[in-house]
């Protein structure tokens, strides 16, 4: 079964850091782009990065931009997201999304809760 | 970065159509921003409908279909079934580099 399974959220304080890390199975990484995705729940998605298939290229939205950073671990089948410098507007269920073009598949997110 | 708009919400009945729409403030949507369209039911993740403006992957119902629209990304249910109640966003890639989501269209079959 194809799967993207998202781990690494929790509660945290303001400045603080978190490890979000998306692993899949059921199907390789390996070749593709792929993406990180956050939505408040009760509100609408917001695109947060993206990476290219070896990790040589990644963009970030304007908001994350100089605090987030996307890699990769393509043995491990594995995507990561370091949250650095946290604000309470990061507050969200982080979603990964991939592989490539087609965003076939989506998990089921991982919560990140930012407060003191 | 543009701005992405969608309806807020649309009403359509059971076996009917619908057409939900998404633009650009940049001007006109192109198969160059590889329009996303995307469902998502309460409490659950989103599922992609439709890729690369006008792909449907083969598990999603041959209803669902997209296109571009005068100037803009559009998604068309025909036949819509009370499962088809949904949350549906769309999103536009820019320059390769950044994609930008709508805020959604609350759907209701009704």
């Amino acid at each position: 079964e194809v799967q993207l399974v998202e781990s690494g959220g929790g509660l945290v304080q303001p400045g603080g850091s978190l490890r979000l890390s998306c692993a899949a199975s059921g199907f390789t990484l390996t070749g593709y782009w792929m993406y990180w995705v956050r939505q408040v729940p009760g509100k609408g998605l917001v695109w947060v990065s993206r990476i290219n298939s070896d990790g040589s290229s990644t963009s970030y939205a304007d908001s994350v931009k100089g605090r987030f950073t996307i890699s990769r671990d393509n043995a491990k089948n594995t995507l990561y997201l370091q949250m650095n410098s946290l604000r309470p507007e990061d507050t969200a269920l982080y979603y990964c999304a991939g592989p490539g073009g087609s965003w076939a598949h989506w998990g089921q997110g991982t919560l990140v809760t930012v407060s003191s | 970065q543009a701005v992405v708009t969608q309806e807020p919400s649309l009403t359509v009945s059971p076996g009917g159509t619908v057409t939900l729409t998404c633009g650009s403030s940049g001007g006109a949507v192109t198969s160059g921003h590889y329009a996303y369209w995307f469902q998502q039911k309460p409490g659950q993740a989103p599922r992609t409908l439709i890729f690369d403006t006008i792909n449907r992957h083969f598990w999603i119902p041959g209803r669902f279909s997209g296109s571009l629209l005068g100037g803009k990304a559009a998604l068309t249910l025909s036949g819509a079934q009370p499962e088809d109640e949904a949350d549906y966003y769309c999103s536009l890639s820019y320059n390769g580099v950044y994609v930008v989501f709508g805020g959604g269209t609350k759907l209701t079959v009704l």
